[in-house]
C-alpha cells in the first residue's frame, strides 16, 4: 500500500522549458513534504520542502506547490537545465505518530527527469 | 558532499552469510536512519536511532538489526542473506528526531550471489 505515489516513472523536457513533477499521497496525517534529487551512484540530495500550512515554497528555479484537498504536490523547475537530469523523489512525513514511524520519511518510487539540450 | 559517510561502497557476498554496513552521520547530527532501495523501488525506511536509542522501526526484517554507538556512528547488520536482499542501502542523518531534511550518504551496494 503506497502512501506516496509518483505515477510518472520518467519525464523528458527540452532545455529552457518548465519541468513539472507530480506526487500524490494518501495519508492525511502527512504534514511535511520534501523533494530529493538523486544522481546515479550518489545518495539522494535534499532539494526543497514545504509544510502543510503553506501552499507554495520557492527556492530559485525550484517551486513546490501543495494542494492539501487533492493530496497532491508538484515540483516545478524553471528553466530546466541539462544538469537537472536526475531521479526526483517525493517524500512525506507526519509529526504525529501513526504506527510507530513518527517523523520518518515515506518516499515515492521516483521520477526520472531527462532535460535535453 | 552531504557529510554522511558509508562504508563499504560495494559488497559482494553469498547467500546465508552475514555482513555489516557502517555509517557515520554528519557532525552534530544525533539521528541516524537506514533505508533500503531495491530495483525499481523507492527508498524503504528500515530503522531510526536517536542518540544511541532505537527511535522508530519500519519495514525491517528480523534477520536485520542495527545499533548506534556512543560516538554516534551506526551499523546495520544483515544476516542469513538471501538473493532478495541485494539492494542499495542508504544511511541518512538529521539533527533532531523528526524525519525532516535528512542528509543521505552515498550508499552501500550489496550484491548477494
Amino acid at each position: 500500500d503506497q502512501q506516496v505515489k509518483q505515477n510518472s516513472p520518467s519525464l523528458s523536457v527540452q532545455e529552457g522549458r518548465i519541468s513539472i513533477l507530480n506526487c500524490d499521497y494518501t495519508n492525511s496525517m502527512f504534514d511535511y513534504f520534501l523533494w530529493y534529487k538523486k544522481y546515479p551512484a550518489e545518495g539522494p540530495t535534499f532539494l526543497i520542502s514545504i509544510s502543510s500550512i503553506k501552499d507554495k515554497n520557492e527556492d530559485g528555479r525550484f517551486t513546490v506547490f501543495l494542494n492539501k484537498s487533492a493530496k497532491h504536490l508538484s515540483l516545478h523547475i524553471v528553466p530546466s537545465q541539462p544538469g537537472d537530469s536526475a531521479v526526483y523523489f517525493c517524500a512525506a512525513s507526519a509529526m504525529w505518530d501513526y504506527g510507530g514511524s513518527q517523523g520518518n520519511l515515506i518516499f515515492g518510487k521516483g521520477t526520472k527527469l531527462s532535460v535535453k539540450p | 558532499d552531504s557529510g554522511v559517510t558509508q562504508t563499504p561502497k560495494h559488497l559482494i557476498t553469498a547467500t546465508g552469510q552475514r555482513v555489516t554496513l557502517r555509517c557515520s552521520p554528519r557532525s552534530g547530527d544525533l539521528s541516524v536512519y537506514w533505508y533500503q532501495q531495491s530495483l525499481d523501488q523507492g527508498l524503504q525506511f528500515l530503522i531510526q536511532y536517536y542518540n544511541g536509542e532505537e527511535r522508530a522501526k519500519g519495514n525491517i526484517l528480523e534477520r536485520f538489526s542495527a545499533q548506534q554507538f556512543p560516538d554516534l556512528h551506526s551499523e546495520l547488520n544483515l544476516s542469513s542473506l538471501e538473493l532478495g536482499d541485494s539492494a542499495l542501502y542508504f544511511c541518512a542523518s538529521s539533527a533532531g528526531t523528526s524525519g525532516n531534511e535528512q542528509f543521505f550518504g552515498p550508499g552501500t551496494r550489496l550484491t548477494v550471489l
